[in-house]
């Protein structure tokens, strides 16, 4: 099956710096990337996805890229803010029913 | 709010004992997700239902099973409940049909504890 890492684990970023987290997986045939974005007592918030098609995708302060040759995607998030502090998760999916997912980076914005 | 509802909140039960959690997708979602969320293992899928019938099966243990029901509500049940089956349960829905990937919609979660 698909195996996804993400690093780091965590991350502590000023307000108003880029943050970046990486992901890795394993399955070539892997072909749908969300991201989720989960706050305190809340459920999984899907932020931004991407397909094996398309290398970049914007949506206003936050980026994913995908390098399907490497096997690996990232979230960007430019000019942090505190309400950005959260913990994301990357995911990977071959068969659109099981999604793979990373072990999470719990994300600081320190104001 | 993702339009996905998940009762109860908060479960605590002792082991040994059954419990079921239900999940209402989000309208005209026909695909319903089990998760579950635990701090050693992150999110692991358990189950898939579409349309009322079993979709894809994960990690889940036999002494789980769930269903879904006609108005397309899920129910997940646990039984022999251990102590190691404290986590957090997440229910996502989609609009997926039998082909292509679509995004998941997480409800806000049960969080069950075995005492």
């Amino acid at each position: 099956g698909e195996n996804v890492e993400q690093h780091p684990s965590t991350l502590s970023v000023q307000e108003g710096d880029s943050a970046v987290i990486k992901c890795t997986y394993s399955d070539s045939a892997s072909n749908y990337f969300p991201w989720y974005k989960q706050e305190l007592g809340k459920g999984p918030q899907l932020i931004i996805d991407i397909r094996s098609n398309v290398g970049e995708k914007k949506d206003q302060r936050i980026a994913v890229t995908l390098n399907k040759t490497a096997k690996h995607f990232s979230l960007h998030i430019t000019e942090t803010q505190p309400e950005d502090s959260a913990v994301y998760f990357c995911a990977a999916t071959s068969t659109g029913n099981q999604f793979y997912f990373g072990t999470g980076t719990s994300l600081t914005v320190i104001p | 709010d993702s339009g996905v509802t998940q009762t109860p909140k908060h479960l605590i039960t002792a082991t040994g004992q059954r419990v079921t959690l239900r999940c209402s997708p989000r309208s005209g979602d026909l695909s319903v997700y089990w998760y579950q969320q635990s701090l050693d293992q992150g999110l692991q899928f358990l189950i898939q239902y579409y349309n009322g019938e079993e979709r894809a099966k994960g990690n889940i243990l036999e002494r789980f099973s769930a269903q879904q029901f006609p108005d397309l509500h899920s129910e997940l049940n646990l039984s022999s409940l251990e102590l190691g089956d404290s986590a957090l349960y997440f229910c996502a829905s989609s609009a997926v049909p039998l082909a292509g990937t679509n995004e998941q919609y997480f409800g806000p979660g049960t969080r069950l504890t075995v005492t």
